[in-house]
């Protein structure tokens, strides 16, 4: 299994409040994504690291900011979680090589009350 | 616009079947990379099968095969003599450079969920 690892696996917050998520690897990968998943619209882009420092902004990235100041770790930050924020996220790392596969968190269920 | 198109919300099949996912892409890159993910209901992302842009052949692994269609911009995934453990979310993925030499990104469709009968 590659060494990806969610944290917190699960999360319940106030709405207004802020979240921070974390994705840690031990793969070295350069790649990093944060996506949500919601019934009916699959997996969603949030943000995209492709090394420290560098991110990028995916489909969905309003309300949300990362940051990567190591390789192995990749945050997502909800800056005042609302209700829609309401998801599952999955943290996600590849090599920079295209024919290479994604490899998965186990993700993090998210409940903004 | 959508990159990755599902068009099946929901496919039946019945036990020792073949059935086929469809998945059409849309992109201007030349090079690109097109992945299935299995995810049963425990959650987990299971990757299946990946066809780059430029092979010239099908790929294949084990009772999954991908039908790349380039022009057609489609990489339907055909799953043969299907199995009661097939049933789950399938999701159609696409990896492109979103800049010369920098960043790629990886974008899902909106996944087919896949119920195999006995």
């Amino acid at each position: 299994d590659a060494g990806i690892t969610q944290s917190p696996r699960h999360k319940v917050t106030e709405t207004g409040t802020p979240v921070t998520l974390r994705c840690h690897q031990t793969e070295n990968h350069r790649y990093m994504y944060w996506y949500r998943q919601d019934p009916g619209h699959g997996l969603r882009l949030i943000h995209y690291s492709y090394g420290v420092k560098d991110t990028d902004k995916g489909e969905v990235s309003d309300g949300y900011s990362v940051s990567r100041s190591k390789t192995e770790d990749f945050l997502l930050t909800l800056e005042s979680a609302t209700s829609s924020q309401t998801s599952v996220y999955f943290c996600a790392i590849s090599l920079r090589d295209r024919d290479t596969e994604a490899f998965f968190g186990q993700g993090t269920r998210l409940t903004v009350v | 616009a959508q990159k990755i198109t599902q068009t099946q919300p929901g496919m039946f099949v019945q036990e020792k079947e073949a059935v086929t996912l469809d998945c059409t892409y849309d992109t201007s890159d030349q090079s690109y990379g097109l992945f299935w993910y299995k995810q049963p209901s425990s959650g987990e992302m299971i990757f299946l099968i990946y066809q780059g842009s430029y092979d010239e052949q099908n790929a294949t692994e084990g009772r999954y095969s991908l039908n790349f269609q380039k022009a057609r911009k489609s990489a339907n995934l055909v799953i043969s003599a299907s199995q009661l453990g097939d049933s789950a979310m399938y999701f159609c993925a696409m990896r492109e450079a979103v800049t010369q030499g920098g960043s790629e990104k990886l974008v899902f469709g909106k996944g087919t969920k896949l119920t195999v009968n006995p």
